[in-house]
């Protein structure tokens, strides 16, 4: 069954700082890998998504890279803001359109 | 932009009961998922549909059961509720099923079973 891993589960860093958020999973044989933000309680919002295909994804200060042969994705979010404040999850669809979750990494941008 | 509605932001409920969240969108998505999110287990799916009156076991379906009756329309049942069931509950819909489109998610139903 297919594992997702965030690490680290919270971060804290000042503003301006480039961060860099890790996703791992157990199974290659993934269809698209997709990165969330949740505010706290709130639903997810979809941020980038990456097919299985592809290398990586850009969306202004956020760039996420996926390297399926390692089970790695990478969520790289440049001169932080303390509005990116949130939590992150990183999820991957199995060739069934099930899709995995990962338990988050909770960031805090401090001002 | 994609909306995905759920009924209740907060609902209490007794042990026992039969209880109904309701989840509907408004583009036309043929894929809708049910999740529920406990702290430390993440997200985990329940069950979901790809179709008007289609409905697919998730990881955790046991104590619940769906119902979509209509393509934007898609209902979790609690058939007896129970406090192991205390959880936030979200909703999700995709356009369709092997598109690699996103899955775009409600604000959530927290759920507290006394």
């Amino acid at each position: 069954k297919q594992e997702v891993t965030q690490i680290p589960a919270a971060l804290s860093v000042p503003e301006g700082e480039n961060l860099v958020l890790n996703c791992s999973f157990t199974d290659s044989a993934i269809y698209n890998l997709q990165w969330f933000r949740q505010d706290p309680g709130k639903g997810l919002t979809s941020l980038l998504l990456i097919q299985s295909s592809q290398r990586e994804q850009t969306s202004g200060r956020l760039n996420a890279s996926l390297d399926k042969s390692s089970g790695r994705s990478t969520l790289y979010i440049a001169a932080s803001q303390p509005g990116d404040s949130a939590t992150y999850l990183c999820a991957v669809a199995d060739n069934f359109n099930k899709f995995y979750f990962g338990s988050g990494t909770k960031l805090n941008v401090k001002p | 932009d994609v909306k995905v509605t759920q009924s209740s932001r907060y609902l209490v409920k007794r042990t026992g009961e039969k209880v109904f969240l309701e989840c509907v969108q408004d583009m036309d998505h043929e894929n809708m998922f049910w999740y529920r999110q406990d702290p430390g287990l993440g997200l985990r799916l329940i069950y979901f549909s790809y179709d008007v009156k289609m409905k697919e076991k998730g990881d955790i379906p046991e104590g619940y059961s769906v119902s979509r009756e209509k393509k934007e329309r898609f209902s979790l049942i609690l058939e007896s509720a129970s406090t192991n069931q205390t959880s936030m509950y979200l909703c999700a819909s995709s356009l369709y099923l092997q598109g690699n489109q996103p899955q775009h998610f409600g604000d959530g139903t927290r759920l507290s079973i006394l």
